[in-house]
Parts: structure tokens; sequence; C-alpha cells
């Protein structure tokens, strides 16, 4: 069964500071994983969108890794703002068309 | 820049009435999609829609639930005898490609709250 965990479920950090969240999952065949941020009472919107062929990819403060070996992704928030807070989702993709949603990680910056 | 617009935002209605939900994806995107996320809970996937059909809904899009494009522009979502744990937030997306190549383009969202 096709599977996203994310970890932490939730994150408290202090504005000005970096986080990192993950993202582990059993999607197969694998497509692409994508990092959405949702802020609350908002639709989703996208962050980054890796392929099997890239490792890392960046926009703006969001840098995402992903390991297609150990099927794993983080998304690394450098110097956090208080505009940060939010849930972020990982979503992964098969290549049969199929996405699967994570929980998501909500994040609080706190001034 | 181009969106992804849902129309009601917010629509509250008594159980066992009909709801439809409004849509206006991207122009020049091929793919619809709507999904749920009931509150403080995972989003999850409802219906894809390509080319004036159904491509796949998941076991959540049962007998009540219908998908339209009934013009160029619209894609709607239809509750047909609304339930309490029907009560949600429900994203229309689209995307130029098949999910698992393209972008997701989500709207703002339409809360539904049925009494």
């Amino acid at each position: 069964k096709n599977q996203v965990e994310q970890s932490p479920q939730s994150l408290i950090i202090l504005e000005g500071k970096n986080c990192t969240l993950q993202c582990n999952y059993t999607v197969s065949p694998f497509s692409n994983l994508r990092w959405y941020k949702q802020d609350t009472g908002r639709g989703p919107v996208s962050l980054t969108i890796m392929t099997f062929s890239e490792n890392t990819k960046s926009n703006g403060r969001y840098t995402a890794t992903l390991d297609a070996d150990t099927k794993q992704s983080s998304l690394h928030i450098t110097a956090s703002q208080l505009s940060d807070s939010a849930s972020y989702i990982c979503v992964v993709s098969s290549n049969a068309g199929k996405s699967t949603f994570g929980d998501g990680t909500t994040l609080t910056v706190k001034p | 820049e181009p969106e992804v617009t849902q129309t009601p935002s917010h629509q509250v209605t008594q159980m066992g009435q009909e709801v439809i939900l409004r849509c206006v994806p991207i122009s020049n995107h091929l793919y619809f999609y709507w999904y749920r996320q009931i509150l403080g809970q995972k989003v999850e996937f409802l219906v894809s829609f390509y080319n004036n059909e159904i491509s796949e809904k998941s076991e959540i899009f049962d007998d009540q639930f219908s998908v339209e494009r009934p013009d160029g522009s619209n894609f709607t979502l239809k509750i047909r005898s609304t339930k309490l744990e029907d009560s949600a937030m429900y994203f229309c997306a689209s995307s130029d490609r098949r999910q698992s190549t393209g972008e997701l383009f989500f709207g703002e969202g339409s809360r539904l709250t049925v009494l």
C-alpha cells in the first residue's frame, strides 16, 4: 500500500531559526515528490516538485532534498519568519497517476 | 498570475439538501481534481477528470457525488443528499499534465457545513 509519513507532526521554533521537516514514503513506482505549504483555511500552495533524478531543489528559503534510494525527503526552512507558520504537506505521485498525501507537519514560528 | 477560483467560499446547508460547488480551473489546464479536507485531517483525493470524463475516483466518491464540466470554463462538484460527515473543506485543483507528472494548482477551497 502506498504511504507517505511525515515527521514531526508539529513543530514550534523561534523566528530566525532553521528547521527541517521529514517525509518517508513507500509509493511505487515513483514519479515525483512535491512539498506544499497550506496556511490555515487556505488551499495548498506548491513549494517544490522533484523527480527521480533530482536530489535537491530550492525555492527561496525552502530547500527540499530527495533520496530515492531510501525513499526519504526533507524540507529545510532557513531563517524562519512568522509567515512560515503553516502546515507543510508532502505529496508523492506514482507513474500510475496516483498521488498520496502525507498528514502534514504543522509549523509554528514564534517571535 | 493565473489561479483556480472556487465558489462559494462557505456554504451552510441542511442535511439531505443538494449542494453544488463550483470551480474555474486555470484556462489552459486539461486535468481537474476535487479534494476534501475534514477539519484537522489530511487532504483526501475525491476524483480526477480529463477529457470530459472521470479518470479516477476514490472510495469516498460514492453515488451521492458527481462532477461535471458544463461549459468550457466551469468544473462542478455536486453532492446529491448531504450528510453531516460531508462537512469539510473542498478543494478544486487543476494541472496541465497528469497528476503523476504535473504540478497541481489548488483553489482556496469551499467550506461546506452540513447541519
